[in-house]
């Protein structure tokens, strides 16, 4: 398993200002993911996090809304640029190890644009 | 395309019932992965129990269990002698392929069951 620390645990942004959302892990792991849950939604994958590479981002993301940063085998940023109150979600941080069955959640990123 | 369908949007229990949450799955790949998450109104995704497509028994996790029927596409969860801690969002999860190490690893949704147990 890992702990998995996702900072800050909530927010509340101004529009068009942007949020960089921090996630450490307390082991080295192969895989890193960020998933948007919009409000009463379910998660959806925004992209996968590589280290030493830019990030794959699913259909719907792009990376000038969704920068995304991993600088190592045990953290990863997302940012949300220009933040618009349809941004307005929980954002969740997901690892998994080489030969791991599961993935593993942080806490959460609970933001609110106005 | 793989998916995930959940079609219990909301639930009631009483307490120290069993319930069983539905989830039906479908997906072309013969290797996949079928994960159940619990999520309280705090936001946190808390990873409950785990059956890979190949696993001979279904898996058990103290009081939850998964009803995993292949030939019927269908992972339910089970869990037995409901907690009012257990009130929360319930969502089923698939990924194809099995411990890989450089494919997606996504993990495919569904729309979640919102369980309430009742004292």
């Amino acid at each position: 398993s890992a702990v998995i620390s996702q900072k800050p645990s909530r927010d509340i942004c101004q529009r068009g200002t942007s949020l960089t959302i921090q996630c450490q892990v307390d082991s080295q792991v192969t895989m890193m993911f960020w998933y948007r849950q919009q409000p009463g939604q379910s998660l959806t994958l925004i992209a996968t996090a590589n280290q030493g590479s830019e990030a794959t981002y699913e259909s719907g993301f792009v990376i000038d809304k969704f920068p995304i940063s991993r600088p190592n085998l045990t953290f990863s940023t997302l940012t949300v640029s220009n933040m618009s109150p349809e941004d307005s979600s929980i954002y969740l941080c997901s690892v998994a190890g080489q030969g791991w069955n599961i993935q593993y959640f942080g806490a959460g990123t609970r933001l609110s644009v106005l | 395309a793989q998916k995930i369908t959940q079609t219990q949007p909301g639930m009631f229990v009483q307490e120290k019932e069993a319930v069983t949450l539905d989830c039906t799955y479908d997906t072309s790949d013969p290797s996949y992965g079928l994960f159940w998450y619990k999520q309280p109104s705090s936001g946190e995704m808390i990873f409950l129990i785990y059956q890979g497509s190949y696993d001979q028994q279904n898996a058990t996790e103290g009081r939850y269990s998964l009803n995993f029927q292949k030939a019927r596409k269908s992972a339910n969860l089970v869990i037995s002698a409901s907690q009012l801690g257990d009130s929360a969002m319930y969502f089923c999860a698939m990924r194809e392929g099995v411990n890989y190490g450089g494919a997606t690893n996504k993990l495919i949704f569904g729309t979640g069951t919102l369980l309430a147990v009742q004292p």
